[in-house]
């Protein structure tokens, strides 16, 4: 059975740092790993989408990378501000469930000015 | 603009209530999902419908119904069978296939038992 994990829970760091939100899968076997943003009371936002075949993708300061070998991806925020502030959550679409996106509980992330 | 939306914004169940959550999207999406979020946890599937007219039962649909009468609309009742409904409500559509399908989310529902 699939099961995703992010740790930290949570993590605060100083305005301006770069940092890394790690997502963890256990099997292999998935179309795509996806990165959400959510803030406090709100819905998700989709940040990045790495196709099964792909190593990473990029979004302005986000870089997300897929390693399906050790079912590991990391999203990289770079010069961190403020406005980042949030709890970040990752998901896989199992190839073996295809319609039951699985997702992990998320890490909050603090930005301190 | 596009989007999804999901109404009303906080809803409150009285005991032995039924209830319906509304959702609505205007990306011509073919297939939509309903969520729960309770604190510390991912999110959990409840119905998932690829087409209209047919929806199955996700991981946790015990309490919950749903209909898929329209293409924009997949409303979720939860029922006076579910016993712990306190919880955020997330509505999805998806779009593409394969490797490229990708989510989008509605702003959520917090329903709040009296």
């Amino acid at each position: 059975k699939q099961e995703v994990t992010q740790i930290p829970a949570a993590l605060s760091v100083p305005e301006g740092e770069n940092l890394v939100l790690n997502c963890s899968f256990t099997d292999s076997a998935i179309y795509n790993l996806q990165w959400f943003r959510q803030d406090p009371g709100k819905g998700l936002t989709s940040l990045l989408l790495i196709q099964s075949s792909q190593r990473e993708q990029t979004s302005g300061r986000l870089n997300a990378s897929l390693d399906k070998s050790s079912g590991r991806s990391t999203l990289y925020i770079a010069a961190s501000q403020p406005g980042d502030s949030a709890t970040y959550l990752c998901a896989v679409r199992p190839k073996t469930s295809y319609d039951k996106v699985i997702f992990g509980p998320g890490t909050s992330l603090s930005v301190i000015p | 603009d596009g989007g999804i939306t999901q109404s009303p914004k906080y809803l409150f169940r009285k005991e032995g209530q039924n209830v319906t959550l509304s959702c609505e999207q205007n990306l011509n999406h073919d297939a939509m999902y309903w969520y729960r979020q309770d604190p510390g946890q991912g999110l959990r599937l409840i119905y998932y419908s690829q087409i209209v007219n047919d929806f199955q039962k996700g991981d946790i649909a015990e309490g919950y119904s749903v209909s898929r009468e329209k293409k924009e609309s997949f409303p979720l009742t939860v029922t006076s069978a579910q016993k712990n409904p306190t919880a955020f409500y997330l509505c999805a559509s998806s779009m593409g296939q394969g490797v490229r399908e990708t989510q989008y989310f509605g702003p959520g529902t917090r329903l709040l038992v009296l």
